[in-house]
């Protein structure tokens, strides 16, 4: 059974600070997709990796691919109140479907 | 109108009726799909249909009975549900299979009384 494991589950912390929320598992993924999903709503696609080692930025928010496409981390820098919401990866692999994580519940207080 | 839409928002229903959640996608994808989002577990793959096809039953009780009769809706016809049915219901499409991103509709909170 393919396992996507996010950690930390919850997280709180005050604006301005960092974090970094892990995606993990003992599959290849050909790709890797991040999506952050706020109350009431769908996940919203914030990037996709493709590449192993590949990092990508997205203003505060820094995008990383382990090199053997198992794993991924998503590193916020000066987290902002807006920044609160459900973070999902979900990976991809030779079947046509996507795989979502157990999720990252993060709460920004100002 | 873009996007994923889906309806109702939100649905209330007891254990012996009938109902129906409706997805429609303006984005000219040709896959789509029902995930099922319940608190403290991930989201759950239900159904997958490709080019009107079902591709993927996540082995889902009968009383969820998807349907798709062309590439732009898809329903979930719904019966004699139970109470650990209650979820939001999320409706999703891409443009070829699950490799490629998935756009979301913003789901149905569906409660089973």
């Amino acid at each position: 059974t393919q396992l996507l494991e996010q950690s930390p589950q919850f997280l709180s912390i005050q604006e301005g600070e960092n974090l970094t929320v892990y995606c993990n598992s003992s599959s290849v993924f050909s790709s890797l997709q991040w999506y952050r999903q706020e109350p009431g709503e769908g996940p919203v696609l914030l990037v996709t990796v493709v590449t192993g080692g590949e990092v990508k930025k997205l203003k505060r928010l820094t995008f990383q691919f382990g090199d053997a496409r198992k794993d991924s981390s998503l590193h916020i820098t000066a987290a902002q109140p807006g920044d609160t919401g459900l973070y999902l990866c979900a990976g991809a692999y030779n079947t046509d479907k996507l795989i979502f994580g157990t999720g990252t519940r993060l709460q920004v207080f100002p | 109108e873009t996007g994923v839409t889906q309806t109702p928002r939100h649905l209330v229903m007891g254990m012996t009726n009938k109902k129906s959640l409706k997805c429609e996608q303006h984005l000219g994808h040709n896959a789509m799909y029902w995930y099922k989002q319940s608190a403290k577990k991930p989201l759950e793959l239900m159904f997958v249909y490709s080019l009107e096809e079902r591709v993927e039953n996540n082995s889902v009780p009968s009383r969820f009975s998807p349907e798709c009769p062309n590439s732009s809706h898809l329903f979930l016809h719904l019966h004699t549900l139970q109470p650990e049915d209650s979820a939001l219901y999320l409706c999703a499409s891409s443009g070829q299979g699950g490799g490629t991103e998935a756009f979301f509709g913003q789901g149905t909170r569906l409660t089973v009384v």
